[in-house]
């Protein structure tokens, strides 16, 4: 099992591009949450998806749009990179009924 | 919402020494306390949690405290080692919710 996998692992933008963060897991999860992690802020959620074809807003969804693919994918989409998006994101899975999050090893961007 | 308080931002003790960090919560309603450990680089991942049902658990080193009326939970490691060297993040989840928030993060560095 490789877990939860995210790409890519590093990716520089110029503000306004617009990029899709990739992020899967094998776990048979049902649930899939997107993180941001700023210095000195913690983990902050981004989007929350209790299963496929659900999708909730956390702390900070503005700038972002998430799409639950099937049971396996969760992307999230920046359409107009902005330089406060410059960030480390970690893509989370947990199993139905358990509390325990899976990280991903984490995307680090910058928008220049 | 929840909000998760979490000191102190860093701590630097030798190794040997015990380090305790300390959180507070403020939802009534949270009744799971996870713990989570990053390493420089890498993804978090839980090293311990706790239940409001529980008012402390012991894991080898590393042990929890609970204080419900307070809102007030702790993580304390003994004997630190130079691997204990890492941030640490406490996390509150409400019941049923099954989303974290997450305190600020701890810096914990042990000098050898």
């Amino acid at each position: 099992n490789a877990g939860v996998t995210q790409t890519p692992k590093f990716q520089v933008l110029k503000t306004g591009q617009s990029m899709t963060l990739q992020c899967a897991q094998d776990m048979n999860h049902n649930s899939m949450y997107w993180y941001r992690q700023d210095p000195g802020m913690g983990l902050r959620l981004i989007y929350y998806s209790a299963s496929e074809g659900t999708t909730d807003k956390g702390e900070v969804p503005n700038g972002y749009n998430v799409s639950r693919l099937n049971k396996r994918e969760f992307s999230l989409r920046l359409e107009s990179a902005a330089p406060s998006q410059t960030s480390v994101y970690f893509c989370a899975s947990r199993f139905q009924g358990e509390e325990k999050l899976f990280f991903g090893s984490g995307t680090q961007l910058s928008v220049l | 919402g929840e909000n998760v308080e979490q000191h102190p931002s860093t701590l630097s003790v030798q190794e040997g020494d015990s380090a305790v960090i300390k959180c507070t919560y403020s939802d009534s309603a949270s009744n799971y306390f996870p713990w989570y450990k990053q390493e420089l680089g890498k993804r978090p991942q839980l090293i311990i949690d706790i239940r409001s049902n529980v008012g402390e658990k012991k894991d080898q080193r590393i042990a929890v405290t609970l204080n419900k009326t307070a809102k007030h939970f702790s993580l304390h490691i003994t004997e630190t080692q130079p691997e204990d060297s890492a941030v640490y993040f406490c996390a509150a989840t409400a019941g049923g919710s099954y989303i974290p928030t997450f305190g600020r993060g701890t810096s914990l560095i042990v000098h050898p």
